[in-house]
């Protein structure tokens, strides 16, 4: 069975662009999740969407977006990039939104934005 | 908001001895509380989990307990080794919202 796959694995940007990021879950797995880690800040809760819908939301400013599809991949998008944008950026998925899920990380997305 | 703390931030142990890592959650409508191990340049791995029924679980040298009432559960890892040096995280879900991790060293 295939892990979480998110792509692309590392990627440059250059401030005040904007970047997508796509995260494919386990086979089954409706729930997905992304967090931003950065060096001391731990993992840091952007949002998380079930069924195609945003189900909750972190603290980050709008610039951060994301959604799901009907197939249950997601992608997040930033657009307006800052120099503190630069992270590794986490996927989760888990077969639900609730309850006792286990739930499963992708290797993530570094990126670095100069 | 939902938080959860974690303490200590960094934690050295000597080989064979335990190692304990507390966290505290907010949201008492938490009902999962998983602990992942992450290891440098790796993703998050989950090592342990336990749910809001269960006071303890245990598999080999780690242990989860928890008390609900205290809103706190805590990892425990006895007879450590060196291949047990990483960052810990704990989570609790209503949201999963994560602790702010632990560095744990075990010197040889």
């Amino acid at each position: 069975k295939a892990g979480v796959t998110q792509t692309p694995r590392y990627l440059i940007k250059t401030r005040g662009q904007q970047v997508t990021l796509s995260c494919s879950p386990i086979s089954g797995h409706r729930s997905v999740s992304w967090y931003q880690q950065t060096p001391g800040q731990g993992l840091q809760f952007l949002f998380e969407y079930f069924s195609e819908t945003q189900r909750n939301k972190g603290n980050f400013p709008g610039r951060f977006s994301g959604r799901q599809f009907s197939n249950s991949r997601s992608e997040m998008n930033v657009s307006t990039l800052e120099l503190g944008d630069s992270a590794l950026y986490l996927c989760a998925s888990s077969r639900w939104d609730n309850g006792g899920n286990t739930i499963y990380f992708g290797e993530g997305s570094w990126l670095t934005v100069v | 908001g939902e938080n959860v703390e974690q303490h200590p931030s960094t934690l050295s142990v000597q080989e064979g001895d335990s190692a304990v890592i507390k966290c505290t959650y907010s949201d008492s409508a938490s009902n999962y509380f998983p602990w992942y191990k992450q290891e440098l340049g790796k993703r998050p791995q989950l090592i342990i989990d336990i749910r809001s029924n269960v006071g303890e679980k245990k598999d080999q040298r780690i242990a989860v307990t928890l008390n609900k009432t205290a809103k706190h559960f805590s990892l425990h890892i006895t007879e450590t080794q060196p291949e047990d040096s990483a960052v810990y995280f704990c989570a609790a879900r209503g949201k999963l919202i994560f602790g702010q991790g632990t560095t744990l060293q075990v010197k040889p």
